[in-house]
């Protein structure tokens, strides 16, 4: 049972234009979030990550946007620019994390 | 920058052979995690360690898989016998606590089973 679904699997955005990933979950254990990045060949490293005590969190160009009733989170990154492009996967964990497909950003020159 | 070493970078073996891996995590991180990433998807949890003691291996196959960590620091994550659907990147990872700590993930190993 998939508890993290990411949508969508790839994504192209244009330079400086935002890219949009969004998320959702079952578990309402769950109340940590984080977002990480992967570049081919590395280990994903962690983004930005939010709790649900708030409903957005900001640094730099990157924001999450999270809606606790609906079980919801999404990451916007604003200015995408070509050094974005990597696989970003949601994630959200009370004692273990569970980690979203991923979504494959490529961000057009 | 302190980083999680992993080693080999790259495995290639044979099914029925078998195979280990090494991670040594970011000094004084107690949590150690073993994920595998299949192709195209997200990590998933093989164990979780927390110092020397198993916390978590509900998902790893422990006919043909062990992991250990004698010493509460480095650990080794072994298969016995390969088989072709373990072809995979493994990712260890460490964190200074537990649950919902930042995860610093090593560059993994890529192993593919003929």
């Amino acid at each position: 049972q998939q508890q993290v679904k990411q949508s969508p699997q790839s994504l192209i955005v244009q330079k400086g234009g935002i890219s949009i990933i969004n998320c959702a979950y079952e578990n309402t254990a769950f109340d940590y979030f984080p977002w990480y990045q992967q570049f081919p060949g590395k280990g994903p490293a962690l983004l930005i990550a939010i709790r649900p005590d708030v409903s957005e969190k900001k640094e730099g160009r990157f924001t999450i946007s999270f809606n606790k009733s609906a079980k919801q989170f999404s990451l916007h990154i604003m200015d995408s620019q070509p050094g974005d492009s990597a696989t970003y996967f949601c994630a959200a964990s009370d004692d273990k994390i569970i980690f979203g497909k991923g979504t494959r950003l490529h961000i057009l020159p | 920058e302190a980083e999680v070493a992993q080693s080999p970078r790259y495995k290639i073996t044979e099914k029925s052979q078998a195979v280990a891996f090494w991670c040594d995590p970011i000094s004084g991180h107690a949590t150690l995690y073993w994920y595998r990433q299949i192709l195209g998807q997200g990590p998933e949890l093989l164990v979780q360690f927390q110092d020397e003691s198993v916390v978590d291996d509900s998902q790893l196959p422990k006919d043909r898989f062990s992991a250990e960590r004698l010493k509460g620091v480095d650990s080794t994550l072994k298969i016995q016998p390969a088989e072709l659907g373990d072809s995979a990147m493994y990712l260890c990872a460490s964190s200074f606590l537990q649950g919902k700590d930042e995860q610093y993930f090593g560059p993994g190993t890529r192993l593919t089973v003929t």
